[in-house]
């Protein structure tokens, strides 16, 4: 079983470019979230969804959008990039409310 | 406001030395309290949850409600234990997890 899954693992971007960061889970967990982490800020939460068709906002949405179409899939859109959105991506899923999250293993955008 | 504070942002103890990684929580209500770990090159994994009360690599963590704290402690540092150590706080019911700042523990030979 690969686990949760993110690609690319490196990327940089363009002031105003869009892309689409994936992420992939085969572990049949209902809830996934997208996190970025900044140096010395800790993660904080983007979107996260419990389950299929079902999304919403975290703490920091702005700039970003996300899809739920499939138990297995959630990408997290930029559509207009900015600087301000230069960080490591993480995405995490969990089997319910409370339980461990597992974690993939990131992606570094960059955007210039 | 619901928050997790971690004061520092590193902590740098010899082998063998005990450590404590520090770590409060606000929060109205019955907190749910997690330490997740990144190694280096490794991804983010959960060390240990105060529901569980567990020993994991020679770790504990106990919820003191009156202090507000949930403090990661280890009797016996070693090279191994150098990472970054997140404290984090389940809110509500969606299973969204509060995270802390971070603490980078380096331990030295």
């Amino acid at each position: 079983n690969a686990g949760v899954t993110q690609t690319p693992k490196f990327r940089i971007l363009k002031i105003g470019q869009s892309m689409t960061l994936q992420c992939a889970q085969d572990m049949n967990h209902n809830y996934m979230y997208w996190y970025r982490q900044d140096p010395g800020m800790g993660l904080k939460l983007i979107y996260y969804s419990v389950g299929a068709g079902i999304t919403d906002k975290g703490e920091v949405p702005n700039g970003y959008n996300v899809s739920r179409s499939t138990t297995e899939d959630f990408p997290l859109r930029l559509e207009l990039a900015a600087p301000s959105q230069t960080s490591v991506y993480f995405c995490a899923t969990e089997r319910g409310a409370g339980n461990e999250q597992f974690f993939g293993p990131g992606t570094r955008l960059t955007v210039l | 406001a619901q928050r997790v504070t971690q004061p520092e942002k590193l902590l740098s103890v010899f082998k063998g030395a005990p450590v404590e990684l520090k770590c409060n929580y606000s929060y109205s209500g019955s907190p749910e309290l997690f330490w997740y770990v990144q190694y280096s090159r490794q991804r983010l994994q959960l060390l240990l949850r105060h529901i569980s009360r567990e020993s994991i690599k020679g770790f504990t963590a106990d919820l003191n409600k009156g202090e507000t704290s949930f403090h990661l402690k280890k009797p016996f540092a070693q090279e191994e234990d150098s990472a970054m150590y997140y404290c984090a706080l389940h809110s509500g019911n969606t299973g969204k997890l509060i995270f802390g700042q971070g603490t980078t523990l380096q331990v030295k030979p």
